[in-house]
């Protein structure tokens, strides 16, 4: 089993769909979890962190259930520039990223 | 301010020779990380250095494959007598010590003939 799992995708959405990102976990002694984005042919960059509480940042919700070893990412009102692939990163030692799940919003 | 820097930009090289791949982190991120991205995959952990502390080197995939950081800043990721499927992205982050955010530099792609 992967320490970290992802729907493989790809997603195909029109704008101003929700889309929803699961993610699972196999190390129950994870500390942190994030969710990262990556564009075609460019470096991963950190969209936000998961906290226990769950969180918001604009469009994006992000919640953990840490007895279920799940995570989330939620997108509301997509828009054609959230096409991106979308890696869900849990850190218990190092970082582990998953395979991530590509999203492409179409017109 | 700067951010992560990594070169080449791209590498390409023939089967059996040796290649070395640089990066220089943010200053004063103690924390430095290698992965490597196969064509339409994830990234897959390679080295992880921190600090004073010995590298994690766990995900180094065959003993062709090394890493040096020297005086805590830049690393070298050196790959001897390349093959085929070495050919990747390769990239690096860095960050503050362990549980704050990655920053990745561009990456280095590698193609092996």
């Amino acid at each position: 089993r992967k320490e970290v799992e992802q729907d493989p995708g790809p997603f195909n959405v029109p704008e101003g769909a929700t889309v929803a990102f699961n993610c699972t976990y196999s190390n129950s002694a994870s500390q942190s979890f994030f969710w990262y984005r990556q564009d075609c042919r460019k470096e991963p960059k950190l969209l936000m962190s998961v906290y226990s509480s769950g969180n918001e940042d604009g469009r994006f919700t992000a919640q953990l259930n840490r007895a279920s070893q799940y995570i989330s990412l939620l997108i509301r009102d997509s828009k054609l520039s959230d096409s991106a692939t979308y890696l869900c990163v849990v850190q218990g030692g190092k970082l582990i990223f998953g395979q991530g799940t590509e999203l492409s919003v179409k017109p | 301010g700067a951010g992560v820097s990594q070169s080449p930009s791209n590498k390409v090289t023939e089967k059996g020779k040796d290649v070395e791949l640089r990066c220089d982190p943010i200053s004063g991120h103690t924390a430095l990380y290698w992965y490597r991205q196969s064509l339409g995959q994830g990234l897959e952990f390679l080295i992880y250095f921190q600090g004073n502390s010995a590298p994690d080197k766990s995900g180094l995939p065959s003993d062709r494959f090394s890493a040096e950081r020297t005086g805590g800043s830049v690393s070298t990721l050196t790959i001897q007598r390349t093959q085929q499927e070495d050919s990747a992205v390769y990239l690096c982050a860095s960050s503050l010590p362990f549980l704050y955010t990655q920053y990745f530099g561009p990456g280095t792609r590698l193609t092996v003939l």
